[in-house]
């Protein structure tokens, strides 16, 4: 099983400011089967970025992701105050599917 | 425009068997893999297991031995049983889409339905 470790757990940023949140695999993963959602209390997940570094449909492209092998990076330039919430990693490269624990995007 | 909704019992006590549906329209039910995926309280996303109309599923190993997984393309419906649950199976629950097929080229859970909490008590 594929172990996704992700970090820092929570990020204390203002508006405006540039998040950086890191997802790290316990062994390589192929670089299509890597994707980013965002999760706001009481909502389920929205897919953010697919294939490591493609955009979802509609996402605002503040969204970045890159990365290869066993770390991969969700950047956000320039925090909304919609951006505050819970993001996580997920992988498909084998069974099963995993997502990594989340990074919390906080207000500072 | 692709929407999902779980329906089903919130309540369910211990060593029974909970049951969830998951609504499809907007979406050919036979082009894509449909998916359950729980969250317990406080706590992070797990992958149950997919199934596509085929019949083709695959489970997570956790929970393999307590899950079954059936779709109803007459009705575009998919569902989830998991036997035998505890209280450790308390969670929100729900049914999302394998963006892969129908033309489309992603390979992630693109569409989700809204969540429908179960308790085990």
């Amino acid at each position: 099983e594929v172990v996704l470790t992700q970090s820092p757990g929570t990020l204390s940023l203002s508006p405006g400011e540039r998040a950086t949140l890191s997802c790290r695999a316990s062994q390589s993963v192929d670089n299509t089967h890597l994707a980013w959602y965002q999760q706001k209390p009481g909502q389920a997940p929205r897919l953010l970025i697919y294939g490591a570094s493609s955009r979802a449909t509609g996402i605002p492209d503040r969204f970045s992701g890159s990365g290869s092998g066993t770390d991969f990076t969700l950047s956000i330039s320039g925090l909304e105050p919609e951006d505050f919430a819970v993001y996580y990693c997920q992988h498909y490269n084998n069974s099963p599917l995993t997502f990594g624990g989340g990074t919390k995007v906080e207000f500072k | 425009q692709v929407q999902l909704q779980e329906s089903g019992p919130g309540l369910v006590k211990p060593s029974e068997t909970l049951s969830l549906t998951c609504s499809v329209s907007g979406a050919s039910i036979t082009d894509y893999y449909w998916n359950w995926i729980r969250q317990p309280p406080g706590k992070g996303l797990e992958w149950i297991g997919f199934i596509h109309y085929s019949g083709n599923t695959m489970r997570n190993p956790s929970l393999a031995s307590r899950v079954t997984m059936s779709v109803d393309t007459s009705k575009y419906q998919f569902s989830l049983k998991v036997h035998s649950v505890m209280a450790a199976d308390t969670a929100v629950y729900y049914c999302a889409r394998w963006g892969s097929g129908g033309g489309h080229n992603v390979n992630a859970f693109d569409m989700w339905g809204q969540g429908t909490t179960v308790t085990v008590s």
